[in-house]
């Protein structure tokens, strides 16, 4: 298994404002990823954090807007910049140890993020 | 992405059997069959997955139709804390796209005391 840690667990922000989410691993994975769960819905992926290299971001998500770094294989982070409320929502990190569909995914309690 | 489509919920009562289906008409030779469970307040947890032969582990069994074209999530006695939306997801095993989980809206399972 794999246990996750996010930074912070919650955060009230204004609208205009920046928030770098850390999510910090107990041990060495190959993927790391970053989902946003709006309230009452499913997860959604934004961009998988690629170490050494830009991440990959998912159709209507762009790296301006959810700029993602990953120095090493247990730290990533994500920042939610120039924030608006529609931003409001959980961001939870997400690792596998393998590359392709065969590994477990682990994710992380999240990060409640609201924007006023 | 092969598509799933579940109930969007089902309710269960204490200590009885839970069956969650799940519909995947569009599924490939290579797609595994993946199963997590979003408890409230927290992230998802892997559940179960599995190829062609039905499944067993410690949290529930996984049926698999022999088309393949469907399949069923098992909670043999569920109790308050199964209480959850539970995701049935297809991934591809061969690539490093199905390394990534594309959630669809699962089935809110709600168990009755």
């Amino acid at each position: 298994s794999a246990v996750i840690s996010q930074k912070p667990s919650r955060d009230i922000c204004q609208r205009g404002t920046s928030l770098t989410i850390q999510c910090q691993v107990d041990s060495q994975v190959t993927m790391m990823f970053w989902y946003r769960q709006q309230p009452g819905q499913s997860l959604t992926l934004i961009a998988t954090a690629n170490q050494g290299s830009e991440a990959t971001y998912e159709s209507g998500f762009v790296i301006d807007k959810f700029p993602i770094s990953r120095p090493n294989l247990t730290f990533s982070t994500l920042t939610v910049s120039n924030m608006s409320p529609e931003d409001s929502s959980i961001y939870l990190c997400s690792v596998a140890r393998g590359g392709t569909g065969l590994y477990e995914q682990y994710f992380g309690p999240g990060t409640r993020l609201t924007v006023t | 992405d092969a598509k799933t489509t579940q109930p969007n919920s089902m309710e269960s009562n204490e200590e009885e059997p839970v069956h969650l289906p799940c519909n995947h008409s569009t599924i490939s030779g290579t797609d595994y069959i993946h199963w997590y469970r979003q408890l409230p307040s927290q992230g998802p947890e892997y559940v179960i997955h599995g190829l062609t032969s039905n499944v067993n582990n410690r949290m529930a069994s996984l049926a698999i139709a022999e088309d393949r074209k469907s399949s069923t999530l098992i909670l043999h006695r569920a109790t308050l804390r199964d209480a959850a939306v539970y995701y049935c997801i297809l991934r591809d095993v061969g690539e490093t796209s199905g390394s990534r989980l594309t959630f669809g809206e699962g089935t809110q399972l709600t168990v009755n005391p």
